[in-house]
């Protein structure tokens, strides 16, 4: 069984869409996040929910709204997509959180390499 | 503002040479991770560093945490075509403690 699953694992639209990307994880942990990783390989956190409580929220443009239906689940909507999206987004989980740092390891998903043309 | 580097960026090495990455924060780390991501992967967790001074070791990996606990550093020895990846540290920086990412170093291991 995945731990942290993601879904699509390739997205590929145009400039003005919408797109969401889901994660799920079957680990039990507390606490979920978003990173983008751009071209350089580059790895920025986005957003941090603890218990569907949103901890972290970067300088993320807001068209960007993450959703936490339960803690298994972290899902991102991205509205209006630009060329500057294009990027990977991991979704990653940890077990519980002290002010947003999480305790011990992060376990990440494959990831959804998204492409905006 | 606060940032977590590394050195070298990328470092090519004929297999069984070793090979070092160095990671520096701008700020004193309560902890620091470390983590290795695969061409095409996702970063998998390799080992935290709480200690200032800390030397752990997985079999050819040697990580180590400096004194001041500002800086670490990841040695492979003789290394082999699986260590071929992207290895990253990280730790928490600035308001809520969040995960800052180092730059990476890309390693290529020639056979």
């Amino acid at each position: 069984d995945t731990a942290v699953s993601q879904t699509p694992k390739y997205l590929v639209t145009q400039m003005g869409n919408d797109k969401s990307i889901k994660c799920e994880q079957n680990l039990g942990h507390d606490t979920m996040y978003w990173y983008k990783q751009d071209s350089k390989k580059f790895l920025k956190i986005m957003f941090s929910y603890n218990n569907k409580e949103l901890i972290i929220n970067e300088t993320v443009p807001n068209r960007f709204s993450p959703k936490s239906p339960d803690k298994a689940h972290l899902n991102l909507h991205i509205n209006s997509l630009e060329l500057g999206d294009s990027a990977v987004y991991f979704c990653a989980s940890s077990q519980g959180s002290a002010g947003g740092q999480p305790k011990g390891e992060q376990y990440f998903g494959p990831g959804t390499r998204l492409t905006v043309t | 503002g606060q940032q977590v580097m590394q050195i070298p960026q990328y470092q090519h090495v004929q297999e069984g040479e070793d090979f070092t990455t160095y990671c520096n924060s701008s700020t004193t780390l309560s902890n620091i991770q470390w983590y290795k991501q695969r061409p095409g992967g996702h970063p998998v967790f390799l080992i935290q560093l709480v200690k200032s001074g800390e030397v752990k070791k997985q079999k050819r990996l040697t990580f180590q945490f400096g004194e001041a606990k500002k800086n670490s550093s990841l040695h492979i020895t003789a290394t082999q075509t699986t260590d071929v990846g992207t290895y990253f540290c990280a730790g928490p920086l600035g308001g809520y403690q969040k995960v800052t990412f180092g730059t990476g170093t890309k390693l290529q291991v020639i056979p």
